[in-house]
C-alpha cells in the first residue's frame, strides 16, 4: 500500500542553523505534498505544500523540494529560531481523483538558543 | 486557526463502549477526512467524506463509521472501542473542487480504559 518515510525521527540544530527533513514516497500518483508544523497539544497547520508540477517552491526561511523521478521531497528552514521547535510532518495525497492523504511518521525539530 | 471545531475536547469511554465525535467544517468547504494520531505518531488517514458520501477509506475496520450532514458537519462512530482506539482524532476539512489544502480542527482526545 501506500507508504510515507520521513527522516530524521529527532532533529537537534543550534538557533541560526539550518535544518533539513527529508521524505520518500511510494505511490508514484501522488500529486500533492503538504508539510505541517505540530506543537505541543495543537493541531497540525500547513506551513507549505507542493504540487507536482513544480521543482521548488519558498516562503521565506521555509522551502520545499519535490524530485518526482526518485519520490523525495525535502523540507529546509534556514536561520531556525527557537519557534520552530515543533513536530514536522511530511504527507503525500494520492493522485486518481483520490484524496487519501498518506502522513510521516514525523520529526521532533529542536532548537537550541 | 481555522474554522473547524471539534468536541468534544476529551473523551473517557470504557472497552466494549461507542463513541460519536463531532465535527463542524470551515465555511465554505464541502469535503471533511477524519483521522487517527496515536502518540508520537502522525495522523492515520480513516476516512473522507464529500457532499454527505463517503469518498475513500484508509485500512481501518468497518467499526469505524462516519456521517455527513447537509451543511457539511460531519460524525465519527466508533463502535466496540479497544484499548488501542486510544488516540487523537483529527478533522480536516476542505474543498474537493478546489484548493488542495485542508485545515485540521484542535481534535478529541479518546481514551479507552
Amino acid at each position: 500500500g501506500e507508504n510515507v518515510e520521513q527522516h530524521p525521527s529527532t532533529l537537534s540544530v543550534q538557533e541560526g542553523d539550518s535544518a533539513v527533513i527529508k521524505c520518500t514516497y511510494s505511490d508514484s500518483a501522488s500529486n500533492y505534498f503538504p508539510w505541517y508544523k505540530q506543537e505541543l497539544g495543537k493541531r497540525p497547520q500547513l506551513i507549505i505544500d507542493i504540487r507536482s508540477n513544480v521543482g521548488e517552491k519558498k516562503d521565506q526561511r521555509i522551502a520545499v523540494t519535490l524530485n518526482k523521478t526518485a519520490k523525495h521531497f525535502s523540507l529546509h528552514i534556514t536561520e531556525t529560531q527557537p519557534e520552530d521547535s515543533a513536530v514536522y510532518f511530511c504527507a503525500a495525497r494520492g493522485g486518481g481523483g483520490g484524496f487519501k492523504t498518506i502522513f510521516g511518521a514525523g520529526t521532533r525539530l529542536f532548537v537550541k538558543a | 486557526e481555522t474554522g473547524v471545531t471539534q468536541s468534544p475536547t476529551h473523551l473517557i469511554k470504557t472497552r466494549g463502549q461507542q463513541v460519536t465525535l463531532r465535527c463542524s467544517s470551515q465555511s465554505g468547504h464541502n469535503t471533511v477526512s477524519w483521522y487517527q494520531q496515536a502518540l508520537g505518531q502522525g495522523p492515520q488517514f480513516i476516512f473522507q467524506y464529500y457532499r454527505e458520501e463517503e469518498n475513500g477509506r484508509g485500512n481501518f475496520p468497518p467499526r469505524f463509521s462516519g456521517l455527513q450532514f447537509p451543511n457539511y458537519s460531519s460524525e465519527l462512530n466508533v463502535n466496540a472501542l479497544e484499548l488501542d482506539d486510544s488516540a487523537l482524532y483529527l478533522c480536516a476539512s476542505s474543498t474537493l473542487q478546489g484548493g488542495d489544502e485542508q485545515y485540521f480542527g484542535p481534535g478529541t482526545r479518546l481514551t479507552v480504559t
